[in-house]
């Protein structure tokens, strides 16, 4: 079974703090990786998805990537309340297939 | 902006009714999706559709079926409610390529 694991938290950290979220993912094989935020009783936007390793900049989110150790990680820098949600991290396998697999979410908590 | 309507919310149901989820989406999109979320077990895959008339079954498809006669519309069926499929049920779609899931706003189904 290809699993993809998150803490389910929460993660509580104070406001303007770096939130540090992390994933990990058993198929070696994998070629994307995304990052959605779902606040409680809506459905999942796409925050950031990253192909290659390394790290992706979009303003105040960051995703990372090292596909030898089969980690992705999602850093929110200047955390604000409105970041508390959940984190899903999703994993596409290998082309040819669009199984995705989504972690069970981290619960982020923003402190004012 | 892509846009994923699912036409009902919330819907409320007894034991044994046939239940019909829509979904339809505005960008020509070939994949479409129906997953259910339920505490604790995350995203779940029920059927997947690559184009018209096309489907494939998810990691959980006993119970349901599908139909997709246009391009735009992917419905999810319920033949017979029961208990165990209360639960929110999200579409998403996304084009070959982009890779990228965009959810609906979700349908959270009770089954009395």
């Amino acid at each position: 079974q290809k699993e993809v694991e998150q803490n389910s938290g929460p993660l509580s950290v104070p406001e303007g703090a770096i939130a540090s979220l992390n994933c990990t993912y058993s198929d070696r094989g994998s070629q994307s990786f995304f990052w959605y935020r779902q606040y409680s009783g809506k459905s999942p936007e796409l925050i950031m998805f990253i192909y290659s390793n390394g790290d992706k900049e979009d303003g105040r989110f960051t995703a990372q990537l090292n596909k030898a150790s089969q980690y992705v990680s999602l850093l929110i820098r200047d955390s604000q309340p409105s970041d508390s949600a959940t984190y899903l991290c999703a994993v596409n396998p290998p082309s040819g297939t669009y199984k995705y697999i989504f972690g069970t979410g981290t619960r982020l908590k923003v402190l004012a | 902006d892509v846009k994923v309507t699912q036409s009902s919310r919330y819907l409320v149901k007894r034991t044994g009714e046939k239940v019909f989820l829509e979904c339809v989406q505005d960008m020509d999109h070939e994949n479409m999706f129906w997953y259910r979320q339920d505490p604790g077990l995350g995203l779940r895959l029920i059927y997947f559709s690559y184009d018209v008339k096309m489907k494939e079954k998810g990691d959980i498809p006993e119970g349901y079926s599908v139909s997709r006669e246009k391009k735009e519309r992917f419905s999810l069926i319920l033949e017979s409610a029961s208990t165990n499929q209360t639960s929110m049920y999200l579409c998403a779609s996304t084009t070959p390529g982009a890779n990228v899931l965009t959810f609906g706003a979700g349908s959270r189904l009770t089954v009395l």
